[in-house]
C-alpha cells in the first residue's frame, strides 16, 4: 500500500517567517494531493492541493509544490501569523482509488 | 458550500453500550463517505469506505462487527460503535466525496469529528 512520510514532525517559526514541511510517498501512480489543516478539537480543514499535471499551485500565502519524480511535495507558508498555528497533515490518494493515505502531521507553532 | 455535520459532537458512554454517530453532507450529495479514527496526537486512520446503498468497505484490521456503517442515503452515513470499550475511546471523522458531480475528483470534505469516551 502507499506510504507517507512526512517532516518535521514540529516546527516553530517566528511570525513572519516561511514555513515549509515536505511530505514523500511510495507510489507512482498517485495523483492528488491535498494538504489539510487541524486545529485542536476540530476535523481537518483542506487548504491546498495539486493535482499530478501541475507542478505548483499557490493560493495567498499558501504554495504546494510537487516533484513526481522523487515522489515528494511541499508546503510552504510565507509570512506566518499566530492562527497559522496548528497541525497539517499531507495526504496523498491511491493510485485509482478514491481513499487517502495521510502523513504523520506537522504540528507548525508560530511565535509572536 | 461543501459542509459536513457531525452528531453528536461528543459522547460519554458506559462500557458496553453501543453508541452511533451521524455523519451528514448539508448542501452537496456524496457519493462515498469515509469513517476514520485520530488517537491524540496521530494521524487519521481510514476505517472503512460506504456508499450509498451498499455494504461498507472496511480497512484490514477494523472489525465490521463491531463497527456498524450505514450509508442510507447520499446525504447520511452513520457510525454505530456497538458493545464499546475504553479502548474505542477516540475521535472519530468522517468525510464526503461528492464524485464527479462536485467538479472535481477525489476531493473529501471533512465534519468537524465526535470525540467518544468509554468509561
Amino acid at each position: 500500500g502507499e506510504n507517507v512520510e512526512q517532516h518535521p514532525s514540529t516546527l516553530s517559526v517566528q511570525e513572519g517567517d516561511s514555513a515549509v514541511i515536505k511530505c514523500t510517498y511510495s507510489d507512482s501512480a498517485s495523483n492528488y494531493f491535498p494538504w489539510y489543516k487541524q486545529e485542536l478539537g476540530k476535523g481537518p480543514q483542506l487548504i491546498i492541493d495539486i493535482r499530478s499535471n501541475v507542478g505548483e499551485k499557490k493560493d495567498q500565502r499558501i504554495a504546494v509544490t510537487l516533484n513526481k519524480t522523487a515522489k515528494h511535495f511541499s508546503l510552504h507558508i510565507t509570512e506566518t501569523q499566530p492562527e497559522d498555528s496548528a497541525v497539517y497533515f499531507c495526504a496523498v490518494l491511491t493510485g485509482g482509488g478514491n481513499k487517502l493515505t495521510f502523513g504523520t502531521g506537522t504540528q507548525l507553532k508560530v511565535e509572536l | 458550500g461543501a459542509v459536513v455535520s457531525q452528531h453528536p459532537s461528543w459522547v460519554i458512554c458506559k462500557s458496553g453500550t453501543s453508541v452511533k454517530i451521524e455523519c451528514r453532507s448539508l448542501d452537496f450529495q456524496a457519493t462515498t463517505m469515509f469513517w476514520y479514527r485520530q488517537f491524540p496526537k496521530q494521524s487519521l486512520m481510514l476505517m472503512a469506505t460506504s456508499n450509498e446503498g451498499s455494504k461498507a468497505t472496511y480497512e484490514q484490521g477494523v472489525e465490521k462487527d463491531k463497527f456498524l456503517i450505514n450509508h442510507a442515503s447520499l446525504t447520511l452515513s452513520t457510525l454505530t460503535v456497538t458493545s464499546a470499550h475504553p479502548e474505542d475511546s477516540s475521535f472519530y471523522i468522517c468525510s464526503a466525496d461528492p464524485g464527479l458531480a462536485g467538479g472535481r475528483l477525489a476531493e473529501q470534505f471533512f465534519g468537524p469529528g465526535t470525540r467518544l469516551t468509554v468509561l
